[in-house]
């Protein structure tokens, strides 16, 4: 079975810094990798969508990267900003079925 | 925009009551899916559909059913509410094929007492 897991569980940041989140997977046999944002009480809000034929992906300051051999996806966040705020989650999708990380909770510090 | 919407923010039921969370997306999306997430352990999947009248389960479908009447609704249900159901629940609608993206709902907090 897919096991997801995304390190650390939590990390704060003084506003304007560029940070790293990270994700990584047991199986390689993976269709795409989804990112993802929740704010508190809220559902997911979709962030970036990367192919398995795909290395990354952009979206304003937003960058995810995927290395399927290894098993790994970076999500990096240029700039950040106080409004960056919220839990990080990350989702292989396997075809029937999606298997999530427990997020990456940030906060920026203004 | 994708629009995914389910029927409460918040719910409180008792033990026992019968249970009913619907989830209506306006995509015509063939792909739709009902997860719980709890602290600590993240999203796990219950049931999902793949088109009207088909469901699968996912890796936690005890004590509950669904149904899929119409293609945009996306019903869960309670068939006798228990205190370890109280959880966040969320919806999810996927783009077409296995390749799609997921879009969700803005979840129900689900108490049960």
């Amino acid at each position: 079975k897919q096991e997801v897991t995304q390190i650390p569980a939590a990390l704060s940041v003084p506003e304007g810094e560029n940070l790293v989140l990270n994700c990584s997977f047991t199986d390689s046999a993976i269709y795409n990798l989804q990112w993802f944002r929740q704010d508190p009480g809220k559902g997911l809000t979709s962030l970036l969508l990367i192919q398995s034929s795909q290395r990354e992906q952009t979206s304003g300051r937003l960058n995810a990267s995927l290395d399927k051999s290894s098993g790994r996806s970076t999500l990096y966040i240029a700039a950040s900003q106080p409004g960056d705020s919220a839990t990080y989650l990350c989702a292989v999708n396997t075809g029937n079925q999606f298997y999530f990380g427990t997020g990456t909770s940030l906060t920026v510090i203004p | 925009d994708v629009k995914v919407t389910q029927s409460s923010r918040y719910l409180v039921k008792r033990t026992g009551e019968k249970v009913f969370l619907e989830c209506v997306q306006d995509m015509d999306h063939e792909n739709m899916f009902w997860y719980r997430q709890d602290p600590g352990l993240g999203l796990r999947l219950i049931y999902f559909s793949y088109d009207v009248k088909m469901k699968e389960k996912g890796d936690i479908p005890e004590g509950y059913s669904v149904s899929r009447e119409k293609k945009e609704r996306f019903s869960l249900i309670l068939e006798s509410a228990s205190t370890n159901q109280t959880s966040m629940y969320l919806c999810a609608t996927r783009s077409q094929g296995l390749f799609g993206e997921q879009y969700f709902g803005p979840g129900t907090r689900l108490t049960v007492t």
